[in-house]
């Protein structure tokens, strides 16, 4: 089974800055996926990588297979950002971490 | 498209009672898949169906059951509830099991 770790827990930013966010697994893997939480509770998929880098709008997904770590990267952050992020690595199924929760204040 | 729809949003149930979570997708996916969500933690999966016809357990299946008797229908049964079982059930779906999934919106059950 494939272990999940996410850093930081949880972190409060101020809007328009840098965040990161950190994803380690223990499995080697196909692809990482990394998914998003609204508030309200809704789940939905932001990437799914390989290798390298995807960028969507202001999020960027970077994953380094060699070291088994991930980052989630969100520039000029703003409060809509606001919301718990999650990655998930596929061993026979998919392991999630348990989530890094992301406040970003006006 | 609809994508992934659960029913209910909302149950409480009493110790000992039974109830089946529905879950449907429209996105003609061969996987679906039940995971529960507690507070802190990540999700677990219950069960998951590879196909019409096809389930297995995940990781947490003690006090469930599933059948999958269509595409696009996979509905989670919860027989003699108990306090553990209060949680968030989501259901999600993907074409293989390699593909992104796609999630319906969660029934939060409490278990009284």
């Amino acid at each position: 089974k494939n272990e999940v770790e996410q850093s930081p827990q949880n972190l409060t930013a101020q809007e328009g800055e840098f965040i990161t966010i950190n994803c380690s697994y223990s499995v080697g893997i196909s692809a990482l996926h990394w998914l998003q939480q609204h508030p309200g509770g809704g789940i939905v998929s932001l990437f799914m990588l390989s290798s390298g880098k995807k960028k969507h709008g202001r999020l960027i997904a970077t994953i380094n297979i060699q070291e088994k770590h991930s980052s989630l990267h969100i520039t000029a952050s703003h409060p809509r950002d606001s919301a718990v992020y999650i990655c998930a690595a596929p061993s026979y199924q998919l392991t999630f971490g348990k989530g890094t929760k992301l406040s970003v204040i006006p | 498209n609809a994508g992934v729809t659960q029913t209910p949003k909302f149950r409480i149930l009493k110790i000992g009672q039974s109830m089946t979570l529905q879950c449907t997708q429209d996105m003609n996916h061969n996987y679906m898949y039940w995971y529960r969500q507690d507070p802190g933690m990540g999700l677990k999966l219950i069960y998951y169906s590879v196909g019409a016809g096809i389930t297995d357990k995940g990781e947490v299946p003690n006090g469930y059951n599933v059948s999958r008797s269509t595409t696009e229908d996979f509905p989670l049964r919860l027989e003699l509830a108990a306090p553990s079982q209060t949680s968030v059930y989501f259901c999600a779906s993907s074409y293989l099991s390699t593909n992104e999934q796609f999630f319906g919106p969660g029934t939060r059950l409490t278990v009284l």
